[in-house]
């Protein structure tokens, strides 16, 4: 079974610098897709970025970059130029390519971020 | 413009009466999820649903069933709710399997106490 795991329970940052959020995880599988999802208290979750592990290039959106590491099994979430508005938990979750592992998101327990003015 | 909406935000139930969470969608996905999310603790799938196949985990007690009687709307039954089902119930939808319909998108979960 795949596990994620996210070792920082809680961070944080003063607005405008960088920070980095850290996920492993674990799998037998050698195709399979990474997430960060980021959950504003009382909102719903939403996609920040999404990794394919068949690509070597790490994933960008905007401020959001991830560092992959495939033969570590590690997923790293970069914030450049925080904001007030990225406070929130932030989960790592992992899916499998095909199968019967095609429709679950395994998730970590999240990180709470903290971005101080 | 919330396309994934849960109804109620906050259920409280008492022990061992049935409650019935609501989840519904206006992205017309086929697929459609239910993940409990404790304490300090990772969300965990339930069970889906493609389209009207119900997919149950492994791991998911019988006191938990859903219905989904139409593409929109798919709701999450408690039968005997016990203290241990206190927790937030995260619905999520999905166009479908493979690479990017299998993207979810979240509502913002119901939250339910049981006293």
């Amino acid at each position: 079974a795949q596990t994620v795991t996210q070792s920082q329970p809680e961070m944080s940052v003063q607005e405008a610098e960088t920070v980095t959020l850290s996920c492993t995880y674990d799998t037998s599988e050698s195709d399979y897709y990474l997430f960060w999802y980021k959950q504003p208290p009382s909102r719903q979750m939403i996609l920040v970025i999404r990794q394919e592990a068949y690509k070597q290039q790490n994933a960008t959106e905007n401020r959001f970059s991830v560092n992959f590491q495939k033969a570590a099994k590690s997923f790293s979430l970069k914030i450049s130029d925080s904001q007030l508005g990225d406070a929130a938990m932030y989960f790592c979750a992992y899916r499998g390519y095909s199968g019967g592992s095609n429709y679950k998101l395994t998730f970590g327990k999240g990180t709470l971020l903290t971005v101080n003015p | 413009d919330a396309m994934v909406i849960q109804n109620p935000r906050y259920q409280v139930t008492q022990f061992g009466k049935p409650v019935t969470l609501s989840c519904s969608q206006t992205l017309n996905h086929n697929v459609m999820y239910w993940y409990q999310q404790k304490s300090s603790q990772a969300p965990k799938l339930l069970f889906h649903y493609y389209d009207k196949d119900f997919n149950n985990e492994a791991d998911t007690p019988d006191n938990f069933q859903s219905r989904r009687p139409n593409t929109s709307f798919c709701f999450l039954d408690i039968r005997s709710p016990g203290l241990g089902d206190a927790a937030m119930y995260l619905c999520a939808t999905s166009r479908g399997a493979g690479g990017d319909k299998n993207i979810q998108y979240f509502g913002a979960g119901t939250r339910l106490s049981v006293l």
